[in-house]
């Protein structure tokens, strides 16, 4: 089985400021992990992913992510917040447990003040 | 443009009453999956399709049916719906191995009276 924790329902920064979103996951196979935005009244986008190789993935708007399988994290990071930064993020997984299936974590509402 | 398509946009239903709510796509994707989405639980996975012909139960299934008798359209039905159903429901796609993305309709917004 898997499962995915985001630590922070809620998480507000300065503009300019460090982002960090913090996701622990478990999975009995080796994970692939991903991370979404989700804007206003819209469907979720795909921010990166962590499949197989280098451990730290880039993915769109600047934002970065490191798998740290010791740790069983996948933490998201951005050096500097911009306001349009502001939505809600969700750490996913999944894994080869017989079907195509993806475990959300409960989402990370992101604030970003002015 | 390619995409999800989820009709309709947003319902308000009385309890007791049948209802479909539609998931079509175009990108030839193997599989395909309703999601609802409720505030502090996130997104829970409701029932999912492989490929065509084929489903499969999700975390929270109950009161949900699904069919899946082509590639392009995967509905969830509510037979009879309850006020615990009222939620945002999305439909995704992907193109099938478990390193692949999700792509997401604009979902639908459901209210059960």
């Amino acid at each position: 089985a898997q499962s995915v924790t985001q630590l922070g329902s809620h998480v507000s920064v300065s503009e300019g400021a460090l982002v960090l979103l913090r996701c622990n996951y478990s999975s009995s196979v080796p994970p692939y992990l991903f991370w979404y935005v989700q804007y206003p009244n819209q469907g979720l986008q795909l921010l990166l992913k962590y499949t197989t190789g280098a451990t730290l993935v880039k993915g769109i708007n600047g934002f970065e992510a490191e798998f740290k399988k010791s740790e069983t994290s996948f933490h998201l990071t951005k050096p500097s917040a911009h306001m349009s930064d502001a939505a809600e993020y969700f750490c996913a997984v999944t894994g080869n447990t017989g079907g195509f299936k993806t475990i959300f974590g409960a989402g990370t509402r992101l604030f970003v003040k002015a | 443009i390619a995409g999800i398509t989820q009709a309709p946009t947003s319902q308000i239903l009385a309890a007791g009453r049948r209802m479909t709510l539609r998931c079509t796509q175009d990108m030839r994707h193997n599989a395909m999956y309703w999601y609802r989405q409720d505030l502090g639980l996130g997104l829970r996975l409701i029932h999912y399709s492989n490929t065509a012909g084929t489903t499969g139960k999700g975390e929270v299934p109950d009161g949900y049916s699904v069919s899946r008798a082509n590639t392009d359209d995967f509905p969830l039905t509510l037979a009879s719906a309850v006020p615990s159903q009222t939620s945002v429901y999305f439909c995704a796609s992907s193109e099938g191995p478990n390193n692949s993305p999700l792509h997401f309709g604009n979902g639908t917004r459901l209210t059960v009276t």
